[in-house]
């Protein structure tokens, strides 16, 4: 079975550029979550989706990042304009349903702001 | 809301001998908890969960055990091996939220 696919792994961009983060979960898969890791720190949920409808983003920023799952199977988030606290690695997981909690992670994209 | 804290952000362990990771956790009412290993530049990987009614569960070389009257949660791994040098992360999840809250990790650090 593959697993959750996330690109680019890495990404440098300087403070107020724009930049996006491309998920696919595992197939079957209903909920998808993006986080950020901070270094040093456990992952922090940014939004949760059921199929393509939101479920949780109460701790999206939501002045800067946005995050969409069109078609109820990949999914996008992305940051503009980016500030240097931005630099964390951003992680997708998917689970197969809201009411299943084993969630599966991909192996994140490590963003950098300069 | 809920927060999970871990009790130590490093620990090491000779090869061989047994390692114990503690969380706590705030909320009452959270009814699933679960371990993840991460290791350098890869995602969070599942090893063991537990759900609320029970206060053990045993895997391969893995316990968790769940003491919710002191909001408690371990992680014991055996005779553990230098594969098993990563970063180690609690996560509680509960009925109503339907999302997991993580703790701040522990380092594994296993000496041959």
């Amino acid at each position: 079975e593959a697993g959750v696919a996330q690109s680019p792994r890495y990404k440098i961009i300087e403070k107020r550029q724009s930049v996006a983060f491309w998920c696919n979960p595992i197939s079957g898969h209903a909920t998808l979550y993006w986080y950020q890791q901070i270094l040093g720190q456990g992952p922090k949920l940014l939004i949760q989706f059921q199929n393509n409808g939101v479920v949780d983003d109460s701790q999206l920023p939501k002045d800067r990042f946005s995050a969409e799952r069109l078609k109820g199977v990949d999914s996008t988030l992305k940051i503009q304009p980016a500030k240097l606290e931005d630099s964390a690695v951003y992680l997708c997981a998917s689970s197969l349903s809201t009411y299943r909690y084993e969630q599966y992670f991909g192996p994140g994209t490590r963003l950098t702001v300069t | 809301g809920e927060s999970v804290g871990l009790h130590l952000p490093t620990l090491s362990v000779q090869e061989g001998d047994n390692s114990i990771i503690n969380c706590a956790y705030s909320n009452s009412a959270s009814d699933y908890f679960i371990w993840y290993k991460q290791e350098s530049g890869k995602g969070p990987q599942f090893i063991i969960d537990i759900r609320s009614n029970m206060d053990k569960r045993q895997g391969q070389r893995v316990t968790v055990l769940l003491n919710k009257t002191v909001k408690h949660l371990s992680l014991q791994i055996a005779a553990t091996q230098p594969g098993d040098s990563a970063v180690y992360f609690c996560a509680v999840g509960d009925t109503g939220r339907r999302a997991l809250t993580f703790g701040s990790g522990t380092r594994l650090q296993v000496q041959p």
